[in-house]
C-alpha cells in the first residue's frame, strides 16, 4: 500500500504570494489532517477533513484554508504569505475505524517565504 | 484550549544510558499516542495507550499512561544511536483533534 504523498517537496515563495499544497492519503483513509512544524513551535494543528467536510480547525488565521475532494485527496492553501509562514507542512491520514486512529504522516512540504 | 507539555526539551545521553521523556496534558485524554521523528524525516507512530494506568513495552521502549489519563511517559533502556530523534506525545481529547506536545529531542553519543 502506498504511503501518504505530499507535493511539492519544496517550495520557495515571496511575501504576499499564495501557495497550494497537495496531499494524497493512504488508500481507504478518509481523514486528512494538516500540521505546521517549525523548530520552535513543534507540530501545530491546522485542520482536519473527513469525507470532504472540515471536522476540526486549529488556531490559525483565515489565510490558511483547505479542502478535501471526493477521492479523499486534500489541498491546503495559504494566501498573502508572510515570512513567519516558512515551515514544514505535514499532512497525515488515518482510517476512522474504532481503535485504529493512528496518524500516518507524509514527508511534508518545506515552504520557504522570502 | 487543551495544552500538552513535554519535558525535557532536549536530552543528551551516552550510548547505553537510559532515557525518559514525560508528557502532561491540561485535560483528561481519551488516549495518547507517541511518535518518533528522525532528523530530516516525518513523525512515525510508535504506540497508542488507551486505558488508565496502562503500560506497554516494545523491546527497549516502555510506555505508561497515568491513572488520571492526563500524563504519560516513554522510557528507553540502554539507548542506541538508532534511538536518535525527536519523540512526540499526542493527546486525543475525546474525538477532537490530536494535540501534539513540543517533543523531546534525544541525542545519543557513541
Amino acid at each position: 500500500k502506498a504511503g501518504v504523498t505530499q507535493t511539492p517537496r519544496y517550495l520557495i515563495k515571496t511575501r504576499g504570494q499564495q501557495v497550494t499544497l497537495s496531499c494524497s492519503p493512504i488508500s481507504g483513509h478518509r481523514s486528512v489532517s494538516w500540521y505546521q512544524q517549525t523548530p520552535g513551535q513543534g507540530l501545530q494543528f491546522l485542520f482536519e477533513y473527513f469525507s470532504e467536510t472540515q471536522r476540526n480547525k486549529g488556531n490559525f488565521p483565515g489565510r490558511f484554508s483547505g479542502r478535501q475532494f471526493s477521492n479523499s485527496r486534500s489541498e491546503m492553501n495559504v494566501s498573502t504569505l508572510e515570512l513567519g509562514d516558512s515551515a514544514l507542512y505535514l499532512c497525515a491520514s488515518r482510517w476512522m475505524g474504532q481503535g485504529n486512529e493512528k496518524l500516518f504522516f507524509g514527508s511534508g512540504t518545506q515552504l520557504s517565504v522570502l | 484550549g487543551q495544552q500538552v507539555m513535554q519535558i525535557p526539551q532536549y536530552q543528551h545521553v551516552q550510548e547505553g544510558e537510559d532515557f525518559t521523556t514525560y508528557c502532561n496534558s491540561s485535560t483528561t485524554l481519551s488516549n495518547i499516542q507517541w511518535y518518533k521523528q528522525r532528523p530530516g524525516g516525518h513523525p512515525v507512530f510508535l504506540i497508542q495507550l488507551v486505558k488508565s494506568g496502562e503500560v506497554k513495552k516494545q523491546k527497549r521502549l516502555t510506555f505508561q499512561f497515568g491513572e488520571a489519563k492526563k500524563n504519560s511517559s516513554l522510557h528507553i533502556t540502554a539507548t542506541q544511536t538508532t534511538d536518535v530523534g525527536t519523540y512526540f506525545c499526542a493527546g486525543d481529547n475525546y474525538g477532537q483533534n490530536f494535540v501534539f506536545g513540543p517533543g523531546t529531542r534525544l541525542s545519543v553519543l557513541p
